[in-house]
């Protein structure tokens, strides 16, 4: 299967500041997603970005394709955006579907 | 209300027992899946069905059985539980795209179920 890895796996924040999630992955892929898993467990898909760039809020996510790598973006960190953010890749046939290992953020007022 | 719900929220069990988890979408969704998430957050698809086609990851014991009434319902069966089924057992739907289903469509997750095996 296609090896999936973010960086960095933990990440301490200061209410406000801005911070960069990467997501590598090991062979050719057409979809990409990015997670937040919460303290309470629960998953929200935040991106459906298999190339180009997005903005949600104070998230965006770049992904490049060719370069096998995708950006997660976040501005003006909040307390709620602590959690472990996942990246999952795939090809748009069958079952495979792929979770990075995370990057868990604590983000400290 | 709801999109993606699961039952029970918690399930502690002993070794050798036969369990289920059921799973219910309101979202009109044609696609659901099931993930296992470890103790160390690594989470891995176990299935996906849609519209009674079945697809099943081949590293998953067949001691785990996917059951689906209806569209709406994909339930978990587990047969003769081991104390590495520990983990958090992830329900979720996506729509369809072009009429075909993906396991990368966006995807919906309910709130996840624990299950303790002692």
């Amino acid at each position: 299967g296609i090896q999936v890895e973010q960086s960095p796996p933990d990440l301490i924040l200061q209410e406000g500041a801005n911070s960069t999630l990467r997501c590598n992955f090991s062979d050719s892929v057409n979809n990409l997603q990015w997670f937040h898993q919460n303290p309470w467990g629960q998953l929200i898909n935040l991106f459906y970005i298999p190339s180009g760039t997005k903005q949600n809020g104070r998230l965006s996510a770049t992904t490049v394709a060719t370069e096998r790598y995708s950006l997660l973006y976040i501005s003006s960190s909040q307390t709620t955006d602590s959690g472990v953010y996942f990246c999952a890749v795939g090809w748009n046939t069958g079952n495979q579907f792929y979770f990075g290992t995370g990057t868990s953020l604590t983000v400290i007022p | 209300d709801t999109a993606v719900s699961q039952t029970p929220k918690y399930l502690v069990t002993q070794m050798g027992n036969d369990k289920s988890i059921k799973c219910e979408q309101n979202l009109g969704h044609d696609t659901m899946y099931w993930y296992k998430q470890d103790s160390k957050k690594f989470l891995k698809i176990m299935f996906s069905y849609n519209n009674k086609e079945l697809i099943i990851n081949e590293t998953v014991p067949n001691r785990f059985s996917p059951k689906s009434p209806d569209k709406a319902h994909l339930n978990l069966h587990i047969n003769s539980l081991e104390l590495g089924d520990s983990a958090v057992y992830f329900c979720a739907s996506s729509p369809p795209t072009s009429g075909r289903f993906s396991s990368t469509d966006t995807q919906y997750f309910g709130p996840g179920t624990r299950l303790t095996v002692l």
